[in-house]
């Protein structure tokens, strides 16, 4: 059965420290990789996606993600994290029949 | 463009009763919705799939005499919870997909349902 899997449950970073957060799927065919982002008390937004094409994805608000397919993963970044990202991000995968799977979510604090 | 909303946004109710839950696409017409849950700091757990007229398709474990789904029109899908228990209370999110072909789903703000 199609799995995601986020490596950390809750990160703690200071302002304008670098972020990664892993992701990694299990699904052989073809996938389609999201990102979300839950802020506090808010419903879930959209931060980027990768359908197909250049495996290096920038979404809203200064964050990226990389696709590497060889290990089933799509990692995201963020080169200086501001206090303002402190919420809850989810990784997603959908495969050609539309339902997503998510991950278990990581929650990311950002002492000012 | 591509607005979900819900309503309502939260309810409060007591054991036994139903409580329905509305889905709208608001500047889209949607051909599939789906509901999730969400668990206090836990991941959303995907419910069913809705299709505009016809049945919803269930996840394993979801009772869907229980939790019965309508997909009426191209903008609306209700949810009912059926004599709601306290172990029903939970964050309940619906997103919809605008037309077909596509993968990106749209979501609502969530819906927070308190049996008591």
């Amino acid at each position: 059965a199609q799995s995601v899997s986020q490596h950390n449950h809750h990160v703690i970073l200071s302002e304008a420290a670098s972020l990664e957060l892993g992701c990694n799927y299990s699904y052989g065919g073809t996938v389609n990789l999201f990102w979300y982002v839950q802020y506090p008390g808010q419903h879930l937004q959209l931060l980027l996606k990768y359908f197909s094409g250049d495996p290096l994805v920038k979404g809203i608000k200064g964050f990226e993600a990389e696709f590497i397919k060889s290990k089933f993963s799509f990692n995201l970044r963020k080169p200086s994290v501001q206090w303002s990202d402190t919420a809850e991000y989810f990784c997603a995968v959908t495969n050609q029949g539309g339902k997503l799977i998510f991950g278990q979510g990581t929650e990311l604090s950002v002492k000012p | 463009g591509a607005v979900v909303s819900q309503h309502p946004s939260w309810v409060i109710c007591k054991s036994g009763t139903s409580v329905k839950i509305e889905c709208r696409s608001l500047d889209f017409q949607a051909t599939t919705m789906f509901w999730y849950r969400q668990f206090p700091k836990q991941s959303l757990m995907l419910m069913a799939t809705s299709n505009e007229g016809s049945k919803a398709t269930y996840e394993q474990g979801v009772e869907k005499d229980k939790f019965l789904i309508n997909h009426a029109s191209l903008t609306l899908s209700t949810l009912t919870v059926t004599s709601a228990h306290p172990e029903d209370s939970s964050f309940y999110i619906c997103s919809a997909i605008p037309g077909r072909g596509s993968y990106e789903q749209y979501f609502g703000p969530g819906t927070r349902l308190t049996v008591t």
